[in-house]
């Protein structure tokens, strides 16, 4: 049971490169979310899928896109890097649907990738 | 909205010492709460979770935490500080109006000086 799962783990582009973060759970978890992770400013929801089938905007969606491949798997796209997407990039999951508003369930995190853009 | 503040970026103890980690929320109803702990160069890694039953929660590695409605406090402690402990500890809340999204607290370091 390896839990969430991410490649890379490290890259680096050059502006305006394109790249797919790739992410994989083995919980049989339904939701699924990327996030980023910069000095200082905890963790930012960029998109979260709360189901096979769904994608919704999170906080700082700009510059991203996503698919939900199948249950298991969430990838994350940069069309164009920017510098300021230079960052660390966790994927999550989280267990069968939710307790409802206000009622969100732990979330399980991947290692991460650290990507830096030139 | 909803927000989470963690009161201190950095927290220094010695090893054996007693650790507390500052959390205060904004909520107008009772959320759920979790304490995520992030070593170095690692993913998150939840600690403990408030879900509206006992307010002393109990989490891994002998951390706990209690939930104060009345303070909006949620605190985290451990009695005995290990040099393993240090790391990077983030209070999270959950959106009121989301069944998903969590709300990230900027962090507090924990330093264990041998």
């Amino acid at each position: 049971n390896a839990g969430v799962t991410q490649t890379p783990k490290f890259q680096v582009l050059k502006t305006g490169q394109s790249m797919t973060l790739q992410c994989a759970q083995d919980m049989n978890h339904n939701s699924m979310y990327w996030y980023r992770q910069d000095p200082g400013m905890g963790l930012r929801l960029i998109y979260y899928s709360a189901s096979e089938g769904t994608t919704d905007k999170g906080e700082v969606p700009n510059g991203y896109n996503v698919s939900r491949l199948n249950k298991r798997e969430f990838s994350l796209r940069l069309e164009s890097a920017a510098p300021s997407q230079t960052s660390v990039y966790f994927c999550a999951s989280s267990g069968e649907g939710s307790g409802g508003p206000g009622r969100a369930y732990e979330q399980y995190f991947g290692p991460g990738t650290r990507l830096t853009v030139t | 909205a909803q927000s989470v503040t963690q009161l201190d970026s950095h927290v220094s103890v010695s090893e054996g010492t007693p650790v507390l980690l500052r959390c205060n929320y904004s909520s107008s109803y009772s959320p759920s709460l979790f304490w995520y702990v992030q070593h170095p160069n690692k993913g998150l890694q939840l600690l403990l979770k408030y879900t509206s039953a006992a307010t002393l929660v109990k989490g891994i590695n002998g951390f706990e935490a209690e939930f104060k409605k009345s303070e909006t406090s949620f605190h985290l402690t451990k009695p005995s500080a290990h040099m393993s402990d240090a790391a990077e500890y983030f209070c999270v809340v959950s959106d009121r109006d989301s069944s998903y999204k969590l709300i990230f607290g900027s962090g507090t370091r924990l330093l264990v000086r041998p």
